[in-house]
C-alpha cells in the first residue's frame, strides 16, 4: 500500500513563502503530484515530479528526492486567493494515491 | 474544452434510495476514476477505467456500489441501497497519456443521504 504524510495546516501572511512537505512510502513509484483545493472547489492539478530536482511553475514550485522519498511544494509571494488545501499523491503505474492534504490559511 | 462534466451537482436523498452519478470526461481521454472525498477518510480512488474497461474496483467498498462506462463519453457510479455513510463528495477525473496522465477532476456531487 502507500502511506503519505504532509502538516495538516499552515498559516502565513500575504507575500510570505511557505513550504508544504510530503513524505511517502510507496511500491512501483512513478513520481508526485501536486493538486489544489478550495472550498467547495474540485482538486486541480499543480505539478509533477517524475525525476529528482526542483520544478518551477511560476509562484509555484515543487521538489523531488526519490532517494530520501521526500518532496515539497513551495508557493512564493503568497496571495490571498492561495488559501485553500494542497494534496501531495503519490503516481505509481495508473493509480494516485492522495495525502490527508495541508490547509494553508493566507492573512492579510 | 468544457472539462470534466457531472451531473446531479447536489443530490439528498432518503435512506434507501437508489442513487445514480453521472460523469462525461475530457473528450480524448480514455481514463476515467471515481473518487470519493470525506473529511474522515479524505480523497479515496473507487474504481478506474481504462478504454472504457473496468481495471480496478478494489476501492468499491461493497456491492452497494457499481459502475459503469458504456462508450467513452459516459460513465455512471450508482449506489443502491443508499446509506447514510455514503454522504460525500463523489469526484469524477479523466486522463490521457497524451497529456502526461494528468488527471483532471470535474466539480464533484455531494452526496446526502438522509
Amino acid at each position: 500500500g502507500q502511506s503519505l504524510e504532509q502538516p495538516s495546516e499552515v498559516t502565513a501572511v500575504e507575500g510570505a513563502i511557505v513550504q508544504i512537505n510530503c513524505t511517502y512510502q510507496t511500491s512501483g513509484f512513478y513520481g508526485l503530484s501536486w493538486y489544489q483545493q478550495h472550498d467547495g472547489g474540485a482538486p486541480t492539478f499543480l505539478s509533477y515530479n517524475a525525476l529528482d530536482g526542483l520544478e518551477e511553475t511560476g509562484r509555484f514550485s515543487s521538489f523531488l528526492s526519490r532517494s530520501d522519498s521526500y518532496g515539497y511544494l513551495l508557493l512564493q509571494e503568497l496571495q490571498m486567493k492561495d488559501s485553500a488545501s494542497y494534496f501531495c499523491a503519490v503516481y505509481n503505474d495508473y493509480k494516485l494515491s492522495f495525502g490527508a492534504g495541508t490547509t494553508v490559511t493566507v492573512r492579510a | 474544452d468544457a472539462g470534466v462534466i457531472q451531473s446531479p451537482r447536489h443530490e439528498v436523498t432518503e435512506m434507501g434510495q437508489e442513487v445514480t452519478l453521472r460523469c462525461k470526461p475530457i473528450s480524448g481521454h480514455n481514463s476515467l476514476f471515481w473518487y470519493r472525498q470525506t473529511m474522515m477518510r479524505g480523497l479515496e480512488l473507487l474504481i478506474y477505467f481504462n478504454n472504457n474497461v473496468p481495471i480496478d474496483d478494489s476501492g468499491m467498498p461493497e456491492d452497494r456500489f457499481s459502475a459503469k462506462m458504456p462508450n467513452a463519453s459516459f460513465s455512471t457510479l450508482k449506489i443502491q441501497p443508499s446509506e447514510p455513510r455514503d454522504s460525500a463528495v463523489y469526484f469524477c477525473a479523466s486522463s490521457s497519456p497524451r497529456e502526461g496522465d494528468t488527471q483532471y477532476f470535474g466539480p464533484g456531487t455531494r452526496l446526502t443521504v438522509l
